[in-house]
């Protein structure tokens, strides 16, 4: 069975453009979040999408969106790049939403590692 | 504001003995508590989980304690395996924001042989 897929694994950017991180979660998981991970830190919640509508966001600027296909695969726009956005974006597919029970956890993809120059 | 902290950057323990990361948190709305392994180029993987009405938990080589009281939790490893090296990263879910996971700094645990 394949994991969460996340494309592309580097990128590099450099300040006031944008990047489109795709998002591919496990097969019959419906729910998708985005977390961004700088260097020396821990994760940091972005968004969480669930049945395609925004049920989660962190707290990041409006220069960050995301969406939600019918597939359940997801995309992160980040417009406007700044140098403080470099870092590992990870994606995360869950079953369902909300409270984690024995069975419900959250799965990881590797990450895009987004360098701005 | 780090309502999560995993205030030793690193550890090293020797093959077979015990590792004991420790977790510490602020925000008393916290009530679901997580461990993550994460080995570099890969997301991270969970691990283990706490409900904050137990103290306890344990999965074969891996328990995690927590204590309320005193808002701390540690995860223990024994006994401490070579593969076991890895960054940990400590993470708690808040009662009423069920969605947003927040992580800790994470700690470097090497075990050596």
């Amino acid at each position: 069975d394949a994991g969460v897929t996340q494309s592309p694994t580097h990128l590099i950017k450099t300040r006031g453009q944008h990047v489109t991180l795709r998002c591919s979660p496990i097969s019959g998981h419906k729910s998708v979040s985005w977390y961004q991970q700088v260097l020396g830190q821990g994760p940091q919640f972005i968004f969480q999408y669930y049945e395609k509508e925004e049920r989660g966001r962190g707290n990041f600027p409006d220069r960050f969106s995301a969406r939600q296909f019918p597939n359940y695969s997801s995309e992160l726009n980040v417009n406007a790049l700044l140098l403080g956005d470099s870092a590992l974006y990870l994606c995360a597919s869950s079953l369902a939403l909300g409270r984690w029970g024995s069975n419900e956890k959250l799965f990881f993809g590797s990450g895009t590692q987004l360098s701005v120059l | 504001d780090q309502q999560v902290k995993q205030n030793s950057p690193s550890l090293s323990v020797q093959e077979g003995r015990i590792s004991i990361l420790n977790c510490d948190y602020t925000n008393s709305m916290f009530d679901y508590f997580l461990w993550y392994k994460k080995y570099p180029a890969e997301g991270p993987t969970f691990l283990i989980s706490i409900s904050s009405i137990k103290d306890k938990n344990e999965d074969g080589r891996f328990t995690v304690f927590l204590n309320k009281s005193a808002k701390h939790l540690s995860l223990h490893i024994v006994p401490s395996q070579p593969g076991d090296s890895a960054v940990y990263f400590c993470a708690a879910f808040p009662r009423l924001d069920g969605n947003k996971l927040v992580f800790g700094a994470g700690t470097i645990l090497r075990v050596k042989s």
